[in-house]
């Protein structure tokens, strides 16, 4: 039972760089959501989507975009990395109908911006 | 904007103790109050959750305390245990919002042997 599933686990970027964090679950959850996490400053909501083709924005949008074409993928794309950017990401997924409304975490994405 | 605000930022507590983190939010249309737990290299794991009907939850060693009138709610640990040793965060959600999470800040928790 893989859960949700970030790849890569570690990844170093130059500045003005572009790339994508996947993320797969395979619950059949609609909510799929990426939080980033800086030290002292808990996790924050980038963005989120409630279902295929409906994504939203969270707290910290810019410079970051999303898609949702399937109900199991919701990439994360940085078009042109900045330092600011360097931070841990997470993806999460859930679903309306899961007991206790669980918030299931990937195991997150270590990105580094030089 | 910090919706919701932990302390301590760090707590250190010898086994058999009880450590107690607080938390305290601002919007009044959260209902949904869980807490994660995070160990070094990976995503953060529910612990256990609360809604603002009730005023206390036991799971275990794990209990959140609620005050809605305050607007305030907390985790004890009870018993503590060196395997306890983890980043702990509380947060908030409005269910009507497809329960996106805010965050508190976390509180790294070590329980000496």
């Amino acid at each position: 039972n893989a859960g949700v599933t970030q790849t890569p686990k570690f990844q170093v970027l130059k500045t003005g760089q572009s790339m994508t964090l996947q993320c797969a679950q395979d619950m059949n959850h609609e909510y799929m959501s990426w939080y980033r996490q800086d030290p002292g400053m808990g996790l924050r909501l980038i963005h989120y989507s409630v279902g295929a083709g409906i994504t939203d924005q969270g707290e910290v949008p810019n410079g970051y975009n999303v898609s949702r074409s399937t109900t199991e993928d919701f990439p994360l794309r940085l078009l042109s990395a900045a330092p600011s950017q360097t931070s841990v990401y997470f993806c999460a997924s859930s679903s309306p109908g899961t007991e206790g409304n669980t918030i299931y975490f990937g195991e997150g994405s270590w990105l580094t911006v030089v | 904007q910090q919706q919701v605000k932990q302390s301590p930022q760090s707590l250190i507590v010898q086994k058999g103790g009880i450590p107690i983190i607080n938390c305290a939010y601002e919007n009044t249309a959260f209902d949904y109050f869980p807490w994660y737990q995070q160990f070094p290299g990976k995503g953060p794991a529910l612990l256990i959750a609360i809604r603002p009907d009730v005023s206390e939850k036991k799971e275990g060693r794990f209990t959140i305390s609620f005050n809605k009138s305050a607007k305030q709610f907390s985790l004890h640990i009870m018993d503590s245990q060196p395997g306890d040793s983890a980043t702990y965060f509380c947060a908030a959600a409005n269910s009507g919002s497809a329960r996106q999470l805010t965050f508190g800040s976390g509180t790294q928790l070590t329980v000496l042997p």
